[in-house]
């Protein structure tokens, strides 16, 4: 069966700091896809990111940057110089095979990590 | 405007009455799916479709019933709810690429009270 786990459950940072959210994962597969997701206070799910698991390259959008790493089963997100509008709950997710039937496939997410941004 | 939709926002209910919660996607995606979120618990798949007539349980799936007769819809039924099932609900949808789903679509959730 396929996991995330996100360790941190809340985060608070000053406004300006930069934050890392944390995010593991574990799955038998080779081939899976990995998530990032922003629900703010309004509740509605916002995708940020997906990454392919054979594309290690880590990825930069304007304050957002994302570190994947194989190796110990990462997939950290990282906001540079945090605002006030950036506190929210953060989801990773493992989209993979699932093994209840072949050619099935399911989206697993982490439990969040709620991130505060104080101004 | 490419959405999924989902109705009702809002709904409270009593225990055994049943229910169905409609979601709706109008990009033309195979994989469909419904989650419901829990405080300190994240979002848990609930059921999914790859595509008509093909759904599949997912983490949680008792005590609620799916079916995809058209790619475009996918109704969540509560035959028998519970108060356990009280829980902030969301549909979502995604292309199929690669012979994975790629990034979910979602709806903009329902919460649901079952007293």
């Amino acid at each position: 069966a396929q996991k995330v786990t996100q360790a941190q459950t809340e985060i608070s940072v000053v406004e300006k700091e930069d934050v890392t959210l944390d995010c593991v994962y574990e799955t038998r597969d080779t081939t899976y896809y990995l998530f990032w997701y922003k629900q703010p206070p309004s509740g509605e799910l916002v995708f940020l990111i997906r990454r392919n698991s054979f594309d290690e390259q880590n990825e930069i959008s304007g304050r957002y940057s994302w570190n994947f790493q194989k190796s110990t089963s990462s997939f950290n997100f990282t906001i540079t110089a945090s605002q006030v509008v950036d506190s929210a709950v953060y989801f990773c997710a493992l989209g993979g095979p699932s093994y209840s039937g072949a050619g099935s496939y399911q989206l697993t997410f982490g439990k969040g990590t709620k991130l505060s941004v104080i101004p | 405007e490419a959405q999924v939709t989902q109705n009702p926002r809002y709904l409270i209910t009593v225990t055994g009455k049943k229910l169905t919660v409609t979601c709706s996607q109008n990009m033309n995606h195979e994989y469909m799916s419904w989650y419901r979120q829990d405080p300190g618990l994240g979002l848990r798949q609930i059921y999914y479709s790859m595509n008509v007539e093909v759904t599949d349980k997912g983490d949680v799936p008792e005590g609620y019933k799916v079916s995809r007769k058209e790619k475009r819809n996918f109704p969540l039924i509560l035959e028998s709810p519970s108060p356990n099932q009280t829980s902030l609900y969301f549909c979502a949808s995604s292309l199929m690429a690669d012979g994975m789903n790629t990034e979910a679509f979602f709806g903009q959730g329902t919460r649901l009270t079952v007293v």
